[in-house]
């Protein structure tokens, strides 16, 4: 069954603590994408990654972090610099198509800060 | 300006009705402009893609970029309830980008049975 998982599905954390989110891919997908989206903001792009060991901040990044050791993973990190972290978050693999990196969602993880 | 522009909705039609929804965008660098459609709680699922200006057909859903009027439209003919979800346009730069992707905030539609 292939596909992208984000686990869990729910996260509650108190304020201070940092707190992980997974994203795993068995696509074969290159590239993967963390966003974050909130009530009438859209999507906006917190990293990315094209190739293991390697990634770039997109505009949100302050306040998280990441890595790439797999191919298959690309864990994010929301630490307590974060100033609002509560949001869905979504992480997205993507593979180069005619020119173009067709991104594929994962279900998203909802994360809550008290 | 926002780079991408989309009117939030709340969009709500009967059942059988011709939808169309609609993104502007001030980036003429834009060439790939996608489509996504998500339901409640759920990730985005991408329903389809066209490159430069023209018209792509799949199905019930057709989409349009007009790039001298920086304007996009996704139709939905004989719409069904299964349809209502948000819907989000997309945008990406010059062939062989990066690949961010530049969102709308999407349009709720509700199809009423």
């Amino acid at each position: 069954d292939g596909g992208i998982t984000q686990s869990p599905k729910y996260l509650f954390r108190k304020e201070g603590q940092n707190v992980t989110l997974s994203c795993e891919q068995n696509l074969n997908h290159d590239a993967m994408y963390w966003y974050r989206q909130d009530p009438g903001q859209g999507l906006r792009l917190i990293y990315y990654s094209q190739i293991v060991n390697d990634f770039q901040k997109g505009d949100i990044a302050e306040g998280y972090s990441v890595s790439r050791e797999k191919k298959e993973s690309f864990p994010l990190t929301v630490t307590s610099a974060q100033k609002n972290p509560t949001a869905f978050y979504l992480c997205a693999s993507g593979r180069l198509a005619g020119g173009l990196y067709e991104q594929y969602f994962g279900p998203g993880t909802r994360l809550t800060v008290t | 300006q926002k780079e991408v522009e989309q009117d939030p909705g709340p969009l709500s039609v009967p059942e059988g009705a011709i939808v169309s929804l609609n993104c502007t965008y001030s980036n003429s660098a834009f060439q790939y402009f996608m489509w996504y459609r998500q339901y409640s709680r759920k990730g985005p699922e991408l329903l389809m893609y066209t490159y430069s200006s023209g018209n792509k057909e799949d199905g019930r859903f057709t989409a349009q970029v007009d790039k001298s009027s920086k304007y996009i439209s996704l139709f939905i003919r004989d719409s069904q309830p299964s349809d209502s979800a948000t819907y989000l346009c997309a945008m990406s730069g010059s062939r062989g980008s990066q690949g961010n992707l530049i969102f709308g905030k999407g349009t709720k539609l509700s199809v009423k049975p």
